[in-house]
């Protein structure tokens, strides 16, 4: 199957900095990538749609300006978490809308722990 | 917010089938029963998806009633890596996924 990494795969940061965790397609492109957040024994939520050459699409109560998405590449998205806070610290995946004519067509990262200390 | 309706938790023995029941009584005629499950700290995976037809793959059966308002899916010899939350979704072709609580299966040894 089509495959999606995240990078990093954890991160820890000290709280007011800047993170970024990357999410690449490694053997499709994607026009459409998705982002989500998990705190634990929770459900995922999904904050954003990212698109390829166009602002993401933030969905109710997630902070654009908090949350940024670049899109820059068929094959690349990266969500930076700004002035990161404890409260921050969770599990974020992307996942990656491939085009198909048939069949799955939208795969999952591995995901990335951030914990903000 | 999550449109389909699952148990919380489920238990399985070891070897035996697992069928996990997802009821989705306000699915739209176009939007696909999707299944996927993640096993604890890891991203989602994809298991399956139908329209109308019941499908089969290599890990998974899914049935789908004729009015469309429920399905389940069918792991036909569960072993203990199937221990995961398995998530029934219902979403538009190549839309984007929303997850609701799913469903947490126990695989017993």
């Amino acid at each position: 199957g089509a495959v999606v990494s995240q990078h990093p795969s954890w991160v820890i940061c000290k709280s007011g900095t800047s993170v970024k965790i990357e999410c690449r397609s490694l053997d499709f492109q994607a026009t459409t990538m998705f982002w989500y957040r998990q705190f634990p024994k929770q459900s995922l939520m999904l904050m954003a749609t990212s698109n390829e050459g166009s602002k993401a699409t933030y969905e109710q109560g997630v902070e654009k300006d908090k949350f940024l998405i670049n899109h820059a590449s068929l094959t690349l998205s990266t969500l930076t978490v700004t002035s990161a806070h404890p409260e921050d610290s969770s599990f974020y995946i992307c996942s990656a809308l491939k085009d198909r004519t048939s069949g799955n067509t939208i795969y999952f990262g591995e995901g990335s722990w951030l914990t903000v200390v | 917010d999550a449109k389909t309706t699952q148990p919380t938790s489920m238990d399985c023995a070891e070897g035996r089938a697992a069928n996990l029941p997802c009821n989705h009584s306000t699915i739209s005629g176009n939007e696909y029963v999707y299944w996927y499950r993640q096993i604890h700290s890891q991203g989602p995976q994809y298991i399956i998806h139908g329209l109308k037809n019941n499908e089969t793959n290599e890990m998974a059966s899914l049935i789908i009633t004729e009015d469309r308002k429920s399905s389940t899916l069918i792991l036909p010899h569960a072993t203990l890596r199937d221990t995961a939350v398995y998530y029934c979704i219902n979403s538009l072709r190549d839309d984007k996924i929303i997850f609701g609580k799913g469903t947490r299966l126990h695989i017993l040894p």
